[in-house]
């Protein structure tokens, strides 16, 4: 089965610098790549995906590179603000609409003002 | 159009008790999942459910929990004799019906604690 690995484990960033977070998967047929946002308590938040047809997307501050030879994927966040702290997952899974994400293990990101 | 319903949000159990979790999928989502997580960890796959269907349960442990998808009403996850290990947080997700959307939505969660 596929398996995801996420790193950094925590990650802490002054406000406005930038923040990397890189995840390994294994599985050749995975082709989508979700990002999701955890708040404290709360529940988990897509914040940008993207597909293996692509190698970057943009939104606003959120981008997400694809290296699908590598098979591996990045979450950057730009100009961070303290409303960023909060943990991040990467996940992967095959195509449609019926098959299950793989989570990585998270990444806690602390932005300090 | 609501999100995601799950309920109850806490549940406290005793060990050896039932627990009942249920979800309420996005108006016009036939796809369930369920998920775990343990403190601190990430999210981890249980079981897939359609409609009266379940597609696929190999996350599940093989003992004490199921899960079913009626016709009517929510999604339910049973955890039968809980013990102390089922302490969690149980997450619902539901995607619409057919393949042109990969999303998934989550439900806020039941936070399971076993005394």
């Amino acid at each position: 089965g596929e398996n995801v690995e996420q790193h950094p484990s925590t990650l802490s960033v002054q406000e406005g610098d930038s923040a990397v977070i890189k995840c390994t998967y294994s599985d050749s047929a995975s082709n989508y790549f979700p990002w999701y946002k955890q708040e404290l308590g709360k529940r988990p938040q897509l914040i940008i995906d993207i597909r293996s047809n692509v190698g970057e997307k943009k939104d606003q501050r959120i981008a997400v590179t694809l290296n699908k030879t590598a098979k591996h994927f990045s979450l950057h966040i730009t100009e961070t603000q303290p409303e960023d702290s909060a943990v991040y997952f990467c996940a992967a899974r095959r195509d449609g609409s019926g098959s299950r994400l793989t989570f990585g293990e998270g990444t806690q990101l602390t932005v300090n003002p | 159009n609501a999100g995601v319903m799950q309920n109850p949000r806490h549940l406290v159990r005793r060990r050896g008790q039932e627990a009942r979790l249920r979800c309420s999928p996005m108006k016009g989502h036939s796809h369930v999942y369920w998920y775990r997580q343990l403190p601190e960890e990430g999210l981890k796959f249980m079981v897939y459910l359609q409609k009266e269907n379940i597609i696929d349960e190999s996350g599940m442990p093989k003992e004490r929990f199921s899960a079913e998808f009626p016709k009517e009403g929510p999604s339910i996850l049973r955890i039968q004799q809980v013990v102390r290990g089922d302490s969690a947080a149980y997450f619902c997700a539901s995607s619409p019906t057919g393949q042109i959307s990969n999303e998934q939505f989550f439900g806020p969660g039941t936070r399971l604690t076993v005394l």
